[in-house]
């Protein structure tokens, strides 16, 4: 069965540095989701990206941070200047299309700031 | 904004059924949906439900009254790996938003 990849599992950075999280879809999906989750909370939505550009973002979704999709495979985030608040699970989910009712997530990518 | 409100925690007993709520306000809403999470693991989709109405699944059971703002998620025949988080999420606007309650952990005792 199809699924999403994340890359890498865990992730250890210091406060200040740049780090990007890699979500390789399954491969006919179009339609591209980050989410985090802080230990012990809600999943949060971060952005959504469709067609080379972002659909939609929330509001935690600022300058520090960025999507793309560099080489038609993979789907990135960026992390700018990390924060100790950055800490969390970092979700990638895939859908066929947005009218499907399915996301698809990946396992997650564990960042930790120190 | 959203507000999506789901108890944080209920327990039941083995080959029970349990019937897990959810509540929301939103604005652009087009569709809820119910995820199992398991501790340290991915959001994994049961159900989804954009008309009012019950949707059956085997051993899940999902409705939707969009005129009060409620859904809620049947579990039947409970067994012990249904232990888990239920998740809660409405899509809002253009397909392209979700938001999440922040779970309810189910407790499945034998």
């Amino acid at each position: 069965e199809p699924e999403v990849t994340q890359t890498p599992s865990h992730q250890v950075t210091q406060m200040g540095q740049e780090v990007i999280l890699r979500c390789v879809p399954i491969s006919n999906h179009l339609y591209f989701y980050w989410y985090r989750q802080i230990l012990g909370q809600k999943v949060e939505f971060l952005v959504s990206f469709y067609n080379n550009e972002i659909s939609e973002k929330s509001e935690i979704f600022d300058d520090q941070f960025s999507v793309e999709r560099p080489d038609g495979s993979n789907f990135t985030l960026k992390i700018r200047s990390t924060k100790l608040e950055d800490s969390a699970m970092y979700f990638c989910a895939t859908a066929g299309d947005p009218s499907d009712y399915e996301q698809y997530f990946g396992p997650g990518t564990r960042l930790t700031v120190t | 904004g959203q507000n999506i409100d789901q108890p944080t925690e209920m327990t039941a007993t083995e080959g029970a059924i349990v019937q897990i709520n959810c509540t929301y306000q939103t604005s652009g809403f087009n569709g809820l949906f119910w995820y199992q999470q398991h501790a340290g693991e991915a959001p994994t989709f049961l159900s989804y439900n954009v008309l009012d109405g019950l949707e059956e699944k085997g051993r899940f059971s999902s409705f939707l009254s969009r005129s009060k703002g409620y859904s809620y998620l049947l579990l039947k025949e409970l067994q012990m790996k249904d232990s888990a988080s239920y998740l809660c999420a409405v899509r809002e606007g253009n397909f392209n938003k979700f938001y999440f309650g922040s779970g309810t952990k189910l407790n499945v005792k034998p």
